[in-house]
Parts: C-alpha cells; structure tokens; sequence
C-alpha cells in the first residue's frame, strides 16, 4: 500500500519557469512532511519540510505548501535551474512514531537551459 | 550530505557471502535510520536505532539481516548469505532527536549510501 504517492515520474521545464511537483498521501496521522533533493550516486539531500499546523513554507526558491483536506503538498520551485535537474522525494511522518519517512518514489525534475 | 559518514561506498559480494555496512551519525545525533532503495524504486524503511537499542525493525527482511547502533562506533548493517535481490543503494539517515511537539527534530540527514553489488 502505497502511502505516499508521487504519480508523475517525471517533469521537464525550461530554465527560469516554475517547477511545480505534486505529491498525495492517504494516511492522515501523517503530521510532518519534507521534500529531498537526489542526484545519481548520492545520498537524498533535505530541501524543506512543513509541519500540519502550517499550509506554506518558504525557504529562498522553494516553497512547500500543503492541503490537508486534499491529503496533498506540493513543491515549487521559481524560478528553476538547471542544477535543480535530479530526483525530488515527497516523504512524510508522524511525530512521536519514531520519526521513520514513508518516502514517495520519486520525481525526476530536468530543467531546460 | 550533512556529515553523515557511510563506508563503504561500494561493496561487491559473492551470492552466499556476508555484507557489512557501517554508518556515523551526524555529531549529536543519536538516531539512526537504515533506508534501502532498490532500483526504479522509492527508499524503504528498513530499522531505526538509538545507541545499544533497536527501536523499529518493521522494515528488516525477517532473515538474514540485522542491524546494531553500539555505544561505542558507528551502526552497523549486517546481510548474511547475500543473493542478487538484496543488490540495492542502502542509506543511513540520523536525526537529532525524536520529541513529541518539537518537528524540527524530525528532520533526518542522510549520508551518501553504501551501493551493493552481489554477483
């Protein structure tokens, strides 16, 4: 069962448009959500999280927002660059349960110079 | 990645051999979290650990692998008996700490994974 979905595998946009990368999840315990960044090879790198009591989060191009009632977030990033080009990773937990991230399986963003 | 040390960063196993991972926290940190990621696949929970505890294994394979965050060192990921199947990126993660209320603590980083070839 997949709790965290990322249904669009991949997303291409041209250099200083908006990215936008959409994620679903169906468990509604889940309080805390982030975004990670990953390139070939590498380990996930965090991007930005939101907590439930907020609906947006911001942090320099990136922002996070988040409707609970849809059980959705979003990423977008603006404007977009090609060093934005790798795997995004919606992922989610719930506070208390030990904190472990039921990932998404991932977005592979390509920014077009 | 945010200092979280993992070695090594490519390991290759005969079938039937055994595969140690090793990972170091980030300085202050004193959660693990183990994560595989199997090609064209997500990352999956595998354990979490606090130091001399398991705390989570409901994503370890029931046989074969096991996992230990000592005192002393780092964590360590332990596969028996290697088969094809278990080639995979397996990533360590730490985080700060676990409070209810507190989220910022519920941010986890991960190191540059260890990726494993059984031949």
């Amino acid at each position: 069962d997949q709790q965290v979905k990322q249904n669009s595998p991949s997303l291409s946009v041209q250099e200083g448009r908006i990215s936008i990368l959409n994620c679903d999840y169906t468990n509604s315990m889940f309080d805390y959500f982030l975004w990670y960044k990953k390139y070939p090879a590498e380990g996930p790198t965090f991007l930005i999280s939101i907590s439930s009591i907020k609906d947006k989060n911001e942090d320099g191009r990136f922002t996070v927002f988040l409707n609970k009632s849809a059980k959705h977030l979003s990423l977008h990033i603006v404007p977009s660059q090609p060093g934005d080009s790798a795997v995004y990773f919606c992922a989610a937990s719930i506070t208390g349960a030990n904190s472990k991230l039921t990932f998404g399986k991932g977005i592979t963003l390509s920014v077009r110079p | 990645n945010a200092g979280v040390m993992q070695n090594p960063r490519h390991l290759v196993r005969r079938r039937g051999q055994e595969a140690r991972l090793r990972c170091s926290p980030m300085k202050g940190h004193s959660h693990v979290y183990w994560y595989r990621q199997l090609p064209e696949e997500g990352l999956k929970f595998m354990v979490y650990l606090q130091k001399e505890n398991i705390i989570d294994e409901s994503g370890m394979p029931k046989e074969r692998f096991s996992a230990e965050f000592p005192k002393e060192g780092p964590s360590i990921l332990r596969i028996q008996q290697v088969v094809r199947g278990d080639s995979a990126a397996y990533f360590c993660a730490s985080s700060l700490r676990v409070m209810k209320g507190d989220l910022s603590g519920n941010t986890i980083y991960f190191g540059e994974g260890s990726w494993l070839t059984v031949v």
